[in-house]
């Protein structure tokens, strides 16, 4: 199993429309949770952490599933402006970046 | 101006050539990176330094070395390129007292390819 697993899509998805992908992990010891967002040719960004408790940020809700090690990302409502590639990150280590593992991401296409 | 700039932006070499890849930021991390990007992969990491005087080896460093020359600055070279050392380059910095250890500010990118 890879260490950070993401279908790679593309997702085409209607405007407006509610979209959710997964990405699993394999090391059950990791800690820490992100999803980035990164554009065609840019810099990824921090979309947002992902606590267990599950989390929302606007249009956005990411969840923990640590028994069955996976973590989703939900966008409600989607946006021409939402199409990107969301990066999965975990990190199996606390306290520093240089444990975390990027998945390859998943593309997503909003259509007008 | 951007937080971590990177230089050059786009740098087309040859096989064999010596190639240095700067970083400089304005965030005043401590803790500096660099990754590389290759499609349909995810991000590795190259190098990393928590300060001036701490240089580390990431996932892939065979290849390439690392200067840290200020805790503004941490440059990527190539001593002798290869092709398959083609690839898009990101600097990254965090700071576990604000932005929190895992967050990364990534600079824009640097696109190599070696001919």
């Amino acid at each position: 199993r890879k260490e950070v697993e993401q279908d790679p899509g593309p997702f085409n998805v209607p405007e407006g429309a509610t979209v959710a992908f997964n990405c699993t992990y394999s090391n059950s010891a990791s800690q820490s949770f992100f999803w980035y967002r990164q554009d065609c040719r840019k810099e990824p960004k921090l979309l947002m952490s992902v606590y267990s408790s599950g989390n929302e940020d606007g249009r956005f809700t990411a969840q923990l599933n640590r028994a069955s090690q996976y973590i989703s990302l939900l966008i409600r409502d989607s946006k021409l402006s939402d199409s990107a590639t969301y990066l999965c990150v975990v990190n199996k280590i606390w306290g520093g970046a240089d444990g975390l593992t990027f998945g390859k991401g998943t593309h997503l296409i909003i259509q007008p | 101006d951007a937080d971590v700039t990177q230089t050059p932006r786009n740098r087309i070499t040859k096989t064999g050539k010596r190639i240095m890849l700067e970083c400089s930021q304005t965030k005043g991390h401590d803790r500096m990176y660099w990754y590389r990007q290759d499609p349909g992969l995810g991000l590795r990491l190259i190098y990393y330094s928590f300060d001036v005087k701490d240089i580390n080896k990431g996932e892939i460093s065979d290849g390439y070395s690392v200067s840290r020359q200020a805790q503004a600055k941490f440059s990527l070279s190539l001593e002798s390129a290869i092709p398959n050392q083609t690839a898009l380059y990101f600097c990254a910095t965090s700071d576990p007292q604000t932005t929190g250890a895992n967050v990364l500010t990534f600079g824009a990118g640097s696109r190599l390819t070696v001919l």
